[in-house]
């Protein structure tokens, strides 16, 4: 029969463009969000979080928006570079100690 | 240095085989918790531990155990691995207290296939 792989979405850019990555988060009682970057062979690595109180955050060369009426969350990355490439998470915690909840994470590749 | 350590990174075992995934972290942090990471299912939560003694079922706790004995360490347990349980896992550590996101520690992973 046929069979249906898990495809990671992916995202390619050119060198020196903007990336957005997207992500939809589905707990409306969530109130932290966090973007990891993952490389090849390597664990998560924090990027920058936002809480619910907040609408936008800024970092070097990256931005998070947070959208909490249609629970969406974006990260931005400017003047996109080769060593950006990677897979980008999502994650987001409920109110209290509850677990990190990660989203299925964004391949970005990046074109030279 | 802070930073969270498991062992071993690289693992091929057979069906059956006991084994156990250690992690240990050295930055005293009350919290702890395994993921396993799958293509195209990002990371998934099997266990977590909120402080010695207390653990609890995450989303895929299922052919898994885990103990917390003491604080720093935190084993993942494989009664009996079936190749399902193939995947690369991770192992994370955070205070409990002011949590940002800059202070989740994960390790380096583990890479388990069994046959």
């Amino acid at each position: 029969g046929e069979s249906v792989g898990l495809h990671l979405p992916t995202l390619s850019v050119q060198e020196g463009d903007n990336s957005i990555i997207n992500c939809a988060y589905s707990n409306s009682a969530s109130d932290y969000f966090i973007w990891y970057k993952q490389e090849s062979g390597k664990g998560p690595q924090f990027i920058i979080d936002i809480r619910s109180n907040m609408d936008k955050r800024q970092g070097q060369r990256v931005t998070v928006l947070l959208n909490k009426t249609v629970k969406h969350l974006s990260l931005q990355i400017a003047a996109t570079q080769p060593g950006d490439s990677a897979v980008y998470f999502c994650a987001e915690i409920a109110s209290g100690n509850t677990p990190l909840v990660f989203g299925k994470g964004t391949r970005l590749s990046v074109i030279a | 240095e802070a930073q969270v350590t498991q062992n071993p990174r690289y693992l091929i075992t057979v069906t059956g085989k006991k084994l156990t995934v250690t992690c240990s972290q050295n930055m005293n942090h009350e919290y702890m918790s395994w993921y396993r990471q799958d293509p195209g299912l990002g990371l998934r939560q099997i266990y977590y531990s909120m402080n010695v003694e207390v653990t609890d079922k995450g989303d895929v706790p299922e052919g898994y155990k885990v103990s917390r004995k003491e604080k720093r360490n935190f084993p993942l347990i494989l009664e009996s691995p079936s190749p399902n349980q193939t995947s690369l896992y991770f192992c994370a550590s955070s205070p409990l207290t002011g949590v940002g996101g800059n202070t989740i520690y994960f390790g380096e992973g583990s890479w388990l296939t069994v046959v």
